[in-house]
C-alpha cells in the first residue's frame, strides 16, 4: 500500500480481554516500530523490528505485551488480559533502512479503550 | 519518562499572529525532528535538524536546533487555521539509534 496501514482503527475491550493489533508497513520497509500514545501525551516507544528480528523491546510496559513480525512484513501487537491503563492509541511506523536517521512513516493508529 | 519538555502545552491564537514553540531537554541528541499530528492521524514529519545551531525553514515555519543540541524551537509566522494541530518534537539520542524520544506536545489552535 501507499502508507502504513493499521487495523482495527478502533477497539473497545473489556478488562481482562486479549486484543491483537495489526500493522501493515510500507512495502519493502525494513524497520518497524510500535509506539503507545496516551491521551494528551507524545508517543512512547514500545518495540523495534528489523525485518523479522525484534531487536529492541525495552519499551514494552509488561509481559502482557507481545509483538511479532514473523515474515518481516506484517506485525502484530498483542496485549493479554487488558487493563484500563492500556487505553491509548497504538501507533505503528516503518522506515526503509536499518539505521536511525531515516524518515519515519506513521500509520493512523489503533485506538484502544479498555472498559 | 519524557526526556523532552515542550512549552507551551496549549496555544490558541488568532489567524495572522506569530508563535514560537519550545522543546527542551537535559540530554544531548544526535538529531531532532518535528512532527505535526492531526486528530485521528499519525504524526507526520516536518523537518529533521542535525547540526548544533542549525536553522531550517519550511515556508512559514522556522526550526532551530540549539548549539548544544539539547533544545529546539519552532517559529510560525502569520499562522493560518490550517496550522492547527499537535506539534511534537522527537530526539534521537545517538546516531543509528532505533527509537525516538517524543516530547510532551504542543496543541496549537489558530482561530480564523
Amino acid at each position: 500500500g501507499a502508507g502504513v496501514s493499521q487495523s482495527p482503527r478502533y477497539k473497545v475491550a473489556k478488562r481482562g480481554q486479549d486484543v491483537a493489533l495489526r500493522c501493515d508497513p510500507i512495502s519493502g520497509h525494513v524497520s518497524l516500530f510500535w509506539y503507545q500514545q496516551a491521551l494528551g501525551q507524545g508517543p512512547e516507544f514500545l518495540t523495534y523490528f528489523q525485518n523479522e528480528a525484534q531487536l529492541d523491546k525495552s519499551g514494552l510496559p509488561s509481559d502482557r505485551f507481545f509483538a511479532e513480525r514473523p515474515e518481516g512484513s506484517v506485525s502484530t501487537l498483542k496485549i493479554q488480559r487488558t487493563q484500563q491503563e492500556d487505553s491509548a492509541v497504538y501507533l505503528c511506523a516503518s522506515t526503509p533502512g536499518r539505521q536511525g536517521g531515516n524518515t519515519i512513516y506513521f500509520g493512523e493508529g489503533s485506538w484502544l479503550t479498555v472498559v | 519518562t519524557q526526556l523532552l519538555e515542550q512549552s507551551p502545552q496549549f496555544l490558541s491564537i488568532q489567524e495572522g499572529e506569530n508563535l514560537t514553540v519550545y522543546c527542551n531537554s537535559s540530554s544531548v541528541f544526535s538529531s531532532l525532528q518535528w512532527y505535526r499530528q492531526e486528530p485521528g492521524e499519525g504524526p507526520v514529519l516536518l523537518v529533521t535538524v542535525v547540526t548544533g545551531g542549525e536553522v531550517k525553514k519550511l515556508k512559514r515555519l522556522t526550526f532551530q536546533f540549539g548549539d548544544a543540541r539539547k533544545d529546539s524551537s519552532l517559529h510560525i509566522t502569520a499562522a493560518q487555521p490550517g496550522d492547527t494541530g499537535l506539534y511534537l518534537c522527537a530526539g534521537e539520542e545517538q546516531t543509528g539509534a532505533n527509537n525516538l524520544f517524543f516530547g510532551t506536545g504542543t496543541r496549537l489552535t489558530v482561530i480564523p
